[in-house]
C-alpha cells in the first residue's frame, strides 16, 4: 500500500524544546497530512501540504515537503505538556473518482513538564 | 454541531458473535470512511463510502460489510466476529468526493474486544 512512514516511533522531550518527526512515502502524490490524536480520542487534522508546496506553517507547527525525497517533517516549536499525543502523517490516493487518505504508523511524542 | 459521532463507545463481542458499528454526521459531508487502529499498524482503510449510495473495499475489507444508510449514516457490520477484529474502529468523513485537498473528520472510536 502507499503508507507512509514516520520516524522516530517515540520521541521524548523537555517542555520547551523543539520536536521533529519525519514521514517518508513511497509513490507520488497530491498532498500530504498532519493528524494529531490524543489518548483515547480521534484524529485531529493539523496542517496539510500540497505537493508543489515546500514549506508551510501554522502557529507553532511547520511542514516542509520535498517530493524528491518523497519526504516531509513536521516542527513543533517551543512544545508545551499538551503537545503530548501521537502524530501521523497520511498521503492522499485519488483514482478512479474515489479519494483515499493512506495513514502512516504514528510517532509517539511525550513532551514533559 | 456533533461531528461525526460512533456508537457505541466500547463493546466486547464472543467468537462467532455479529454486530454493527453505527456512524453519524451532522456536516452534510459526501464521502465516509471506516478504518480500524492496530498497535504498531496506524490506520487501515476498510471500506468507504465516496457518495451516498456507494461503497468501495478499501485495504482490509475481509470480514465486514458496511451500509450507507443516508447521507449522514455509515454503518460497519461484522457478521461473524473473531479475535483478530478486536481493534479499535474510526468512522471519518469529508465533504465532496475526488475533492483532494480535504481533511478527514473523525469520530472519537469505538474500542471493540472479541474473545
Amino acid at each position: 500500500s502507499q503508507q507512509g512512514e514516520e520516524d522516530p516511533q517515540a520521541l521524548s522531550i523537555q517542555e520547551g524544546e523543539n520536536a521533529t518527526m519525519n514521514c517518508s512515502y513511497k509513490t507520488s502524490i497530491n498532498n500530504l497530512q498532519w493528524y494529531r490524536q490524543n489518548s483515547g480520542r480521534g484524529l485531529v487534522h493539523l496542517i496539510l501540504i500540497r505537493s508543489n508546496e515546500r514549506e508551510k506553517h501554522s502557529g507553532r507547527l511547520r511542514v516542509t515537503l520535498d517530493t524528491s525525497k518523497k519526504s516531509s517533517s513536521l516542527l513543533i516549536t517551543a512544545s508545551r505538556a499538551a503537545d503530548t499525543a501521537s502524530y501521523f502523517c497520511a498521503t492522499d490516493y485519488s483514482g478512479a473518482g474515489s479519494y483515499q487518505l493512506t495513514f502512516g504508523k504514528g510517532t509517539k511524542l511525550s513532551v514533559i513538564p | 454541531n456533533a461531528g461525526v459521532t460512533q456508537t457505541p463507545k466500547f463493546q466486547v463481542l464472543k467468537t462467532g458473535q455479529s454486530m454493527t458499528l453505527q456512524c453519524a454526521q451532522d456536516m452534510n459531508h459526501n464521502s465516509m470512511y471506516w478504518y480500524r487502529q492496530d498497535p504498531g499498524m496506524g490506520l487501515r482503510l476498510i471500506y468507504y463510502s465516496a457518495s451516498e449510495g456507494t461503497t468501495d473495499k478499501g485495504e482490509v475489507p475481509n470480514g465486514y460489510n458496511v451500509s450507507r444508510l443516508n447521507k449522514r449514516e455509515f454503518s460497519l457490520r461484522l457478521e461473524s466476529a473473531a479475535p483478530s477484529q478486536t481493534s479499535v474502529y474510526f468512522c471519518a468523513s469529508i465533504p465532496r468526493p475526488g475533492q483532494v485537498n480535504s481533511p478527514l473528520h473523525f469520530g472519537n472510536g469505538t474500542r471493540l474486544t472479541v474473545t
